[in-house]
């Protein structure tokens, strides 16, 4: 059981480039969530997906994309990266039945813009 | 809106000693409280987390943490710390009717030997 499982762990692009983090869980669990961390901010949430099939915006979703074409997958893009989007994003998933339920983090994936 | 505040961004303290990492909160409704524990270029680990019942919620590794609804705070406890504590603690809340968590901004906990 490997739990959230993100690829790749590090990246760096140039300003302008793309690219896509893929992020797994096997736990079966409908919703998935992700974050960027920055220093001294904390964990600030981009975007979230209540089941396959669906997305909505978190609190600094501008400059991404998601999609969530299989319940186990939640996929995180950068059409056009910009070095403001150097970060560490970290993806999470939690079962969905109840308020209050655990999220259950990835590893991480650490993304330098130049 | 859901908030957390951390107000230490770092806390130090002797291996042996008792430690208190702060925490409060603000949300509609009742709240359900986490913490959350990060260890350099790790991912967030759960601790433990407060839903409803006994103000006392105890977690991993000796942990436990207390719920104060009158001082709308949640700190992380432990009556003995450890050098291996040694890491980066983040408190979260999730408001009722709400799947989405909001983080403080993190707490550096060094124990000392």
């Amino acid at each position: 059981n490997a739990g959230v499982t993100q690829t790749p762990k590090f990246r760096v692009l140039k300003t302008g480039q793309s690219m896509t983090l893929l992020c797994a869980q096997d736990m079966n669990h409908e919703y998935m969530y992700w974050y960027r961390q920055d220093p001294g901010m904390g964990l600030r949430l981009i975007h979230y997906s209540v089941g396959e099939g669906t997305t909505a915006k978190g609190e600094v979703p501008d400059g991404y994309n998601v999609s969530r074409l299989k319940k186990q997958n939640f996929l995180l893009g950068l059409e056009s990266a910009a070095p403001s989007q150097t970060s560490v994003y970290f993806c999470a998933s939690s079962s969905g039945r109840h308020e209050g339920d655990t999220q259950y983090f990835g590893p991480g994936t650490r993304l330098t813009v130049l | 809106a859901q908030s957390v505040a951390q107000p230490e961004d770092q806390v130090n303290v002797a291996e042996g000693n008792p430690l208190t990492v702060k925490c409060t909160y603000s949300v509609s409704g009742n709240p359900y409280l986490f913490w959350y524990v990060q260890y350099p270029n790790r991912g967030l680990q759960f601790l433990l987390k407060y839903i409803t019942g006994d103000n006392l919620v105890k977690g991993s590794y000796g942990f436990e943490a207390e719920f104060n609804k009158s001082q709308t705070s949640f700190h992380l406890k432990k009556p003995s710390a450890l050098v291996s504590d040694s890491a980066l603690y983040f408190c979260a809340v999730c408001g009722a009717g709400s799947y989405q968590l909001t983080f403080g901004k993190g707490t550096k906990l060094s124990v000392i030997p």
